[in-house]
């Protein structure tokens, strides 16, 4: 049982340049949402999904895609990589389709340096 | 809008106790409570879903007072292994709004 797994663990960008974090769950679960951690600081949610084919956005978006055709996936992109979003990045998930009302189980991060 | 913690660090002895609060500016319904240490992800540590409810994690324990819109979290008689940072996080919706975190260093 993998829970959540994160692809890159490390990943340098040029500025400008695309790329797709991935993440994938082997729970089943319902709820799916993608947060960055900028030093010192506490977890932002960028998008979230509460199943496959529906997503929605939470605080910070901008800069930033996602989809969900499966219930295990939920990959964020970044459209044209900047030095602002230098950070970690955390997907997360959780069982309830209402997510905010159960644990929320995280993948290891993945660590984006954009120069 | 983002849960306010308070203190921002604290620095134990082993075996001593401390507080850790969460307030909101707009109304609380439920709460979870966070520990993240240094290079990790966060892990849970508990859910508070109604007022005044009051749940435990080996020594560490929260409660949740819906009126005065905030938690707190209590670490009591502190193991070096509680150091990390805590982060409360509210619910609203579906969507989940941590705290800045709290950093907590236990030394023996």
């Amino acid at each position: 049982n993998a829970g959540v797994t994160q692809t890159p663990k490390f990943q340098v960008l040029k500025t400008g340049q695309s790329m797709t974090l991935q993440c994938a769950q082997d729970m089943n679960h319902e709820y799916m949402s993608w947060y960055r951690q900028d030093p010192g600081m506490g977890l932002r949610l960028i998008h979230y999904s509460v199943g496959a084919g529906i997503t929605d956005q939470g605080e910070v978006p901008n800069g930033y895609n996602v989809s969900r055709s499966t219930t295990e996936d939920f990959p964020l992109r970044l459209l044209s990589a900047a030095p602002s979003q230098t950070s970690v990045y955390f997907c997360a998930s959780s069982y309830s389709s209402r997510g905010a009302g159960s644990p929320l189980h995280f993948g290891n991060g993945t660590r984006l340096t954009v120069t | 809008q983002q849960p306010v913690q308070s203190p921002q660090a604290v620095i134990l002895r082993e075996g001593e106790d401390a507080v850790i609060n969460c307030s909101s500016s707009k109304a609380l319904y439920s709460v979870h409570w966070y520990r993240q240490k240094h290079g990790e992800a966060p892990v849970f540590l508990m859910i508070l879903l109604k007022g005044g409810e009051q749940k435990g994690h080996e020594k560490i324990s929260a409660s949740f007072n819906e009126k005065k819109q905030q938690s707190s979290l209590y670490l009591t008689a502190s193991q070096l292994s509680y150091s990390g940072t805590y982060f409360c996080a509210k619910a609203a919706g579906n969507k989940l709004t941590f705290g800045g975190g709290t950093r907590v260093l236990v030394k023996p």
